[in-house]
């Protein structure tokens, strides 16, 4: 069965230092792609990172970086240089059969506190 | 460009009463999801569209809650009669494909409901 699993329900980091949230995921779908989520605490939903099963090299997007390690199925959000305005909740999430439009699968999410 | 728009951000009902939500996808958006997250726990699937028709309902709970698109444009999901355990934050999102981000799901701010 597909599943996300998110260990840490919460994370504290000082700014300007680095944090890594884990996320594992399970599935049988040699296709898929994993997604990272922030959601403050205004409620809203935002994408911040994309990788797909078949990518060679891991994604990056600015301040964002995913440790992707295929064979130990894990899918780590890594976020360097910290900010105050990183302060969330952090949802990994997997859609099988990844150049489809299918449902996202949710992790319970983590809450990162970033501290001056 | 407009993102996923939802109405209304909150609502309160009582057990047994009737509440439709509205979400407005991205303009050109064929694939609409509704998802829902039940306090504590993962966000969950409830449904997809695309355009007009309901390609995958598998996580509608029950018969009480009654997804539409209308045209394929924008959706409404009605529960009738809620129940307390009904209350969360029911997100919508939506999706085209595009290069580099295939299907990438943009989220609507949520509608927190409250039953009591």
């Amino acid at each position: 069965a597909q599943k996300i699993t998110q260990t840490q329900p919460g994370m504290f980091v000082q700014e300007k230092e680095a944090v890594t949230l884990d996320c594992t995921y399970d599935t049988s779908d040699p296709s898929y792609g994993l997604f990272w989520y922030k959601q403050p605490s205004s409620g809203e939903m935002i994408f911040l990172i994309y990788q797909g099963s078949y990518d060679q090299q891991n994604a990056t997007e600015g301040r964002y970086s995913l440790n992707f390690q295929k064979a130990r199925k894990s899918a780590n959000l890594v976020i360097s240089a910290s900010q105050l305005g990183d302060s969330a909740m952090y949802f990994c999430a997997m859609r099988e059969d990844y150049q489809a439009g299918t449902a996202l699968i949710f992790g319970k999410g983590t809450t990162l506190s970033v501290s001056s | 460009e407009a993102g996923v728009t939802q109405f209304p951000s909150h609502s309160v009902i009582e057990k047994g009463q009737t509440v439709t939500l509205r979400c407005d996808p991205i303009s050109g958006h064929d694939n609409l999801y509704w998802y829902r997250r039940v306090m504590g726990k993962e966000i969950k699937f409830l449904l997809h569209f695309v355009k007009e028709s309901k390609q995958d309902e598998s996580g509608m709970p029950n018969n009480r809650f009654l997804a539409e698109r209308t045209g394929g444009t924008y959706s409404t999901l009605k529960v009738q009669p809620a129940e307390l355990e009904d209350s969360g934050v029911y997100f919508c999102a939506s999706s085209q494909f595009s290069a580099g981000h295939p299907y990438e799901q943009y989220f609507g701010p949520g509608t927190r409901l409250t039953v009591t």
